[in-house]
């Protein structure tokens, strides 16, 4: 089957460093994507990588090691503002573009 | 800038009646999709299209449809409501296949 998991929940304090973790098992993969979504709103894109290592946008990384089927988000300097949902998500199909999504990790920002 | 536009943004409806929801992009992408997401749950494919004319099923298209008849716009019709499709529904496009995937402020649906 089809399967990404992430932690649920995650709590932290303002200024502090946050990782969330994915671990996915997909019948293909092009990719490892994350998106961030606030209070049931549109999702919006943080980070992709297709192949191994680490990306950094900003206040945000993202590391991805295909072999372990494992990649993680980073979140450093923590503001009020990154409380929200962040969706890891598997690009299964390479000319269908189709993701699948993990159910997501709820950051709670802490002052 | 519009981006992504869904119509209607809420709607409830009662069991068995019909709908289109639209999704309309302004971006040129040829790419686009059709997701619910359900309380706790990420999102879920539902159909999707990788140039006009074209559709193909996600991972739950049960009870629904689509077309894409026009490059930039992309319906997904209740042909018959049922209280278990009260979700909320996402539209999304891309570029290309390899390209981040834009979002549609999503269309609130309830089935009574």
């Amino acid at each position: 089957g089809q399967s990404l998991e992430q932690p649920s929940e995650v709590t932290a304090v303002e200024g502090a460093i946050v990782q969330i973790n994915c671990t996915y098992q997909t019948s293909g993969f092009y990719g490892l994507s994350w998106y961030q979504q606030h209070d049931g709103g549109a999702p919006t894109f943080l980070s992709y990588n297709a192949l191994d290592g680490l990306e950094e946008t900003g206040r945000f990384s993202s590391f991805l090691s295909r072999s372990d089927s494992y990649g993680y988000l980073l979140l450093q300097e923590l503001q009020m503002k990154d409380s929200a949902s962040y969706f890891c998500a598997v690009r299964e199909g390479g000319n269908t573009g189709k993701l699948i999504f993990g159910q997501g990790t709820t950051l709670q920002v802490k002052p | 800038n519009a981006g992504v536009t869904q119509t209607p943004k809420f709607r409830v409806l009662k069991t068995g009646q019909s709908m289109t929801l639209l999704c309309a992009q302004d971006m040129n992408h040829e790419y686009m999709y059709w997701y619910r997401q359900d309380p706790g749950m990420g999102l879920r494919l539902i159909h999707y299209s990788v140039g006009e004319g074209t559709t193909a099923k996600g991972e739950v298209p049960d009870g629904y449809n689509v077309s894409r008849l026009k490059k930039q716009n992309f319906l997904l019709g209740l042909e018959s409501a049922a209280p278990s499709q009260t979700s909320v529904y996402f539209c999304a496009s891309r570029e290309e296949s390899n390209q981040p995937q834009h979002f549609g402020d999503g269309t609130r649906l309830s089935i009574l």
